[in-house]
């Protein structure tokens, strides 16, 4: 099966400064590459994602980046702000069309 | 958005109780819906599979008789804990992925229920 690998597992930065966070995934068939935001206490929600025919996507101040031939694939944010402060994840949706998500990042961004 | 409902968000029960937890897609049809366990500060581990009409595809190390699922419309997942123990204490949350077609529909997650049992 899939297997979706995530770091850093935590991450401070201040305030404006950007934010990156990187997986790899496990299955050369995984085509579909969300990421979710989960604040403490609440559900997952889908920020950004990107399908494996495009190599980047963005979204205002939030980008992401796919490499398949390396498989790994990046989430940017810029101008980080302390709202953005949550766990971030990665996952990979592979042959098996379930989603496999990677281990999570802890975000902090300082005030 | 397309809207996932959950609940309940919070269950406190005695050690043997069943506790069912429903999912429902509000604004949109999910042939499929996934549950999912997640420990304190861990990630989402994807439990079962819930497929309308069809029996659910369980993930290796998940007992089916103990974690039932039911998804009896194109907008309704539950998922019922069989004879509750301390163990099964955790944060549960349903997720949904949009019917429509073309490939990779987004998935969208319910508010999750925090399960705990004395």
């Amino acid at each position: 099966g899939e297997n979706v690998e995530q770091h850093p597992s935590t991450l401070s930065v201040q305030e404006g400064d950007s934010a990156v966070i990187k997986c790899t995934y496990s299955d050369s068939a995984s085509n579909y590459f969300p990421w979710y935001k989960q604040e403490l206490g609440k559900r997952p929600q889908l920020i950004i994602d990107i399908r494996s025919n495009v190599g980047e996507k963005k979204d205002q101040r939030i980008a992401v980046t796919l490499n398949k031939t390396a498989k790994h694939f990046s989430l940017h944010i810029t101008e980080t702000q302390p709202e953005d402060s949550a766990v971030y994840f990665c996952a990979a949706r592979g042959g098996a069309n379930n989603l496999f998500f990677g281990t999570g990042t802890r975000l902090t961004v300082i005030p | 958005g397309a809207v996932v409902s959950q609940h309940p968000s919070r269950v406190i029960c005695k050690s043997g109780t069943s506790v069912k937890i429903e999912c429902r897609s509000l604004d949109f049809q999910a042939t499929t819906m996934f549950w999912y366990r997640q420990f304190p500060k861990q990630s989402l581990m994807l439990m079962a599979t819930s497929n309308e009409g069809s029996k659910a595809t369980y993930e290796q190390g998940v007992e089916k008789d103990k974690f039932l699922i039911n998804h009896a419309s194109l907008t309704l997942s539950t998922l019922t804990v069989t004879s509750a123990h301390p163990e099964d204490s955790s944060f549960y949350i349903c997720s949904a992925r949009e019917s429509s077609t073309g490939i990779n529909q987004p998935q969208h997650f319910g508010d999750g229920t925090r399960l705990s049992i004395l």
